[in-house]
């Protein structure tokens, strides 16, 4: 029983273009959900992160949506970059912090 | 500031034989601790947080075990090693209220 599905295992984008990366998930319970980055051989680092009661959140580049009706969210990367290329990990959190993953959408930024 | 240390990075090490991986903290006091693993092209998976010294919760049942000695150090073990046990250990840690959690780089498990 998957709680967060990232159905996209890997994405391909142009530098310079946008990067949208999904994530689902069926707990309406979640109440805060991030966004980690992991190159190989490290561990995840933490990119961004939006509230359930909000629909956006924008750092930089990056920025996260989040559709609470559809239980889906998003992390757009704009304008892509080489050093973006990674695995990026959904996550949602219940009460006491407990964090549940996706299973990565590995993004690759062509030059 | 705050790190998080793991050692060792990588561990071969042969079925039946037993685990240690340490984890600590340093710049936080009473942080949460969580152990995960990431199997072979499979999200992180939840195994064991502590909220204090002495306190484990499990999430799976597992041949893993762990401990919390002290207020900034977490242990996974094992007696006995499967070779289901392969994957990519991964401790981290995070104070309460809407903070993230923050992970170390990880140690690389292969059981032959």
């Amino acid at each position: 029983d998957q709680q967060v599905k990232q159905n996209s295992p890997s994405l391909s984008v142009q530098e310079g273009r946008i990067s949208i990366l999904n994530c689902d998930y069926t707990n309406s319970m979640f109440d805060y959900f991030l966004w980690y980055k992991k190159y190989p051989a490290e561990g995840p680092t933490f990119l961004i992160s939006i509230s359930s009661i909000k629909d956006k959140n924008e750092d930089g580049r990056f920025t996260v949506f989040l559709n609470k009706s559809a239980k889906h969210l998003s992390l757009h990367i704009v304008p892509s970059q080489p050093g973006d290329s990674a695995v990026y990990f959904c996550a949602a959190r219940n009460a006491g912090n407990m964090l549940t993953f996706g299973g990565g959408t590995r993004l690759m930024v062509k030059p | 500031s705050q790190t998080i240390h793991q050692w060792p990075a990588t561990l071969v090490q042969p079925v039946g034989s037993p685990l240690s991986l340490e984890c600590t903290v340093e710049g936080t006091s009473n942080p949460n601790l969580y152990w995960y693993r990431q199997a072979a092209g499979r999200g992180l998976q939840l195994l064991f947080y502590s909220v204090g010294i002495g306190q484990i919760s499990s999430e799976v049942p597992q041949n893993l075990s762990a401990s919390r000695p002290q207020d900034r150090q977490f242990i996974l073990s094992s007696k006995k090693l499967l070779l289901s046990d392969s994957g990519f250990y991964l401790c981290a840690w995070s104070v309460y209220g809407n903070q993230p959690q923050h992970f170390g780089d990880g140690t690389r498990l292969s059981i032959l």
